[in-house]
């Protein structure tokens, strides 16, 4: 069974950083990009980064450019996020997602059930 | 960039009718437009990829049809288990990138 389950959010003040992590199963990991998805609260989805199977390709939405970075270790078919610089609007729930292919610009296809990221001080 | 807009922002109906939902590019997309589920707590689903094909396993009832700038999501006939939030997603090849809609939430009537 193929499955993504996120972990490392929590309550963090503005101005700090946060690292989020997603382990898989079930899949040939370094076959596939993966991504970071957010829903802030009532919200719909916002795309937050992907990163391809190699690690050659990324890509980041406007509003997380030089705060977030996307990492990857597929040795341990492991996904990572690291936050900085974190603001009261970064404020969501964090769906670790893989892709339907190696290529970041493409379609989503297994979803984790999320982890929670607060931003207050 | 390119902006999707998805209508209506709420559609009512009830089980057993036909669900029509809109998603209209800012700009072409060619066929690289898919449709997510995601219902109440739960996270979303992949329904329909390259604008009409059908992920695995989901069901017939559902079908997708559009190019360019317009697209629509269609269920056939409505089970319980169909509503929720549907989103439609664009994918940007250079700089790679995904963009969503702002979500048809379907609801029963």
């Amino acid at each position: 069974e193929v499955q993504v389950v996120e972990s490392g959010g929590g309550l963090v003040q503005p101005g700090r950083s946060l690292r989020l992590s997603c382990a898989t199963s079930g899949f040939t990991f370094d076959d596939y990009a993966m991504h970071w998805v957010r829903q802030r609260p009532g919200k719909g989805l916002e795309w937050v980064a992907g990163l391809s199977w190699n690690s050659v390709s990324v890509g980041y939405a406007d509003s997380v450019r030089g705060r977030f970075t996307i990492s990857r270790d597929n040795a341990n078919n492991s996904l990572y996020l690291e936050m900085s610089s974190l603001r009261a609007d970064d404020m969501a729930l964090y769906y670790c997602v893989k892709g339907l292919s190696g290529y970041v610009a493409y379609y989503l296809d297994v979803w984790g059930k999320g982890t929670t990221v607060a931003v207050s001080s | 960039e390119v902006v999707l807009t998805q209508s209506p922002a709420t559609l009512s109906l009830s089980p057993g009718e036909r669900a029509t939902l809109s998603c209209r590019a800012s700009q072409s997309v060619s066929i690289f437009l898919a449709w997510y589920q995601q219902k109440p707590g739960q996270a979303p689903r992949l329904v329909i990829y390259d604008a009409s094909n059908r992920a695995a396993g989901i069901p017939a009832r559902f079908s997708g049809r559009g190019s360019e700038t317009d697209f629509t999501l269609t269920i056939s006939s409505l089970e319980p288990e169909d509503f929720g939030v549907y989103y439609c997603q664009q994918r940007t090849n250079w700089p790679p990138g995904i963009t969503f809609g702002q979500g048809t939430r379907l609801e029963i009537k």
